[in-house]
């Protein structure tokens, strides 16, 4: 079936550092992905739509300048957390959408930040 | 706005039935799906439902949708310990972003 991997699963950063956490659709191509962020025995939390060769969506109150979101491709996107604080340490999960029937969407294993 | 409901915790013992319930509010929703999440782990797709449907049965689980009351629910048959874990209902909007409930933790007895 199809797959979503994200990477890394685990970094730890200094507080002030940018980290990048790449998802990528294995085997299939996705125009759209999402990223969601969840704290500790929480829902998860739409951060942002991500389209391929445009810009992300953001949602309310999510800073756009702190979550960079490029998706240079149809198999990937990147989220880049910008001058990390601790407050960001977080699980942060990315999805894809097929666009086949079903509009089937795929999430990743997730990638657990934590910022010292 | 959009919001998506459902119970904190089931326990159930080993071999019975689960059922695990979620009601959402957006009648415009194309799509409900059932995620399962395990510790540290991402999300598992387990089945969706097109909102045109009211009953899915997928080996173990079933899906029933009743749109009139916007109710999700879904049955795992003969509960096994294995199934211990986070059920995620969502509905999925016209962009399809996907609107979560709070979780069920599902906790099976042996």
């Amino acid at each position: 079936g199809a797959v979503v991997s994200q990477h890394p699963s685990r970094v730890i950063c200094k507080s002030g550092t940018s980290v990048k956490i790449e998802c990528r659709s294995l085997d299939f191509q996705a125009t759209t992905m999402f990223w969601y962020r969840q704290f500790p025995k929480q829902s998860l939390m739409l951060m942002a739509t991500s389209n391929e060769g445009s810009k992300a969506t953001y949602e309310q109150g999510v800073e756009k300048d702190k979550f960079l979101i490029n998706h240079a491709s149809l198999t990937l996107s990147t989220l880049t957390v910008t001058s990390a604080h601790p407050e960001d340490s977080s699980f942060y999960i990315c999805s894809a959408r097929t666009g086949s029937v079903g509009n089937t969407i795929y999430f990743g294993e997730g990638s657990w930040l934590t910022v010292v | 706005g959009e919001d998506v409901e459902q119970s904190l915790f089931l326990s159930v013992r080993e071999g019975d039935s689960s059922v695990i319930n979620c009601t959402y509010t957006d009648s415009s929703s194309t799509y409900l799906y059932w995620y399962k999440q395990e510790p540290g782990a991402g999300l598992q797709l387990l089945t969706y439902i097109f909102s045109n449907m009211d009953m899915k049965q997928d080996q173990r689980l079933t899906v029933l949708l009743n749109k009139k009351d916007k109710h999700l629910s879904l049955r795992i048959a003969d509960t096994q310990t294995g199934d211990s874990a986070i059920y995620f209902c969502a509905e999925s909007t016209s962009s399809y972003k996907l609107i979560f409930g709070s979780g069920t933790r599902l906790l099976v007895r042996p």
